[in-house]
């Protein structure tokens, strides 16, 4: 267990919908990471938070959005969705600090039908 | 040109052998090293994280960075079927951004 925790495991929405995928990141990590992983494909880099601001950004298309909360927990906004972002959404926490180690949880599948 | 590089594979290898996985890169700046491993449909899992050049072992595994060739490899000894996944691997530099990046993965198979 990697400590972090995503909710919802699955996930079946119609075409031009909206979902919110979220994410309670490590205890004591301040940046959060979202990835896409399709099927057969790599990870693909949506975007990053650092302590509730956003500091690095990736692929994200313009119908996701993403925010990090004072809390620490971040939420990934998909909207519109279409039949290509039926995919595994994942997110990963990090201290930071020397060595930003990435911890990922389990992975949120997203299926549109 | 991609910044890592990673053969898909898969790679199909007999129980007992040993594996080598690799990753070449091209930002000179990645000082940080990780090999991730994911089974299917699972969060990739940190195998192994080595900073700068040289060897780290641990159990089965070893990695090795060669900064100068800008080459990176995971060694795996004694391949289990149970090492049937896809090797990731990772990589970061500490100036600004911290962002990581990740190879495309190969997929690796043990037959027992």
């Amino acid at each position: 267990d990697s400590g972090v925790t995503q909710t919802p495991k699955h996930l079946i929405t119609a075409t031009g919908q909206r979902v919110t995928l979220r994410c309670s990141p490590r205890s004591g990590d301040l940046s959060v990471y979202w990835y896409q992983q399709s099927l057969d494909q790599g990870l693909q880099f949506l975007i990053q938070y650092y302590n509730g601001e956003e500091r690095a950004k990736g692929n994200i298309l313009e119908r996701f959005s993403a925010q990090q909360f004072p809390d620490l927990h971040s939420e990934l906004n998909l909207s519109s969705l279409e039949l290509g972002d039926s995919a595994l959404y994942f997110c990963a926490s990090s201290v930071q600090g020397v060595g930003n180690t990435i911890y990922f949880g389990e992975g949120s599948w997203l299926t549109v039908v | 040109q991609k910044e890592v590089e990673q053969d898909p594979g898969p790679l199909s290898v007999p129980e007992g052998a040993i594996v080598s996985l690799n990753c070449t890169y091209s930002n000179s700046a990645f000082q940080y090293f990780m090999w991730y491993r994911q089974y299917s449909r699972k969060g990739p899992e940190l195998l192994m994280y080595t900073y700068s050049s040289g060897n780290k072992e641990d159990g089965r595994f070893t990695a090795q960075v060669d900064k100068s060739s800008k080459y990176i490899s995971l060694f795996i000894r004694d391949s289990q079927p149970s090492d049937s996944a896809t090797y990731l691997c990772a990589m970061s530099d500490s100036t600004g951004g911290f962002k990581t990046i990740f190879g495309a993965g190969t997929r690796l198979f043990v037959k027992a």
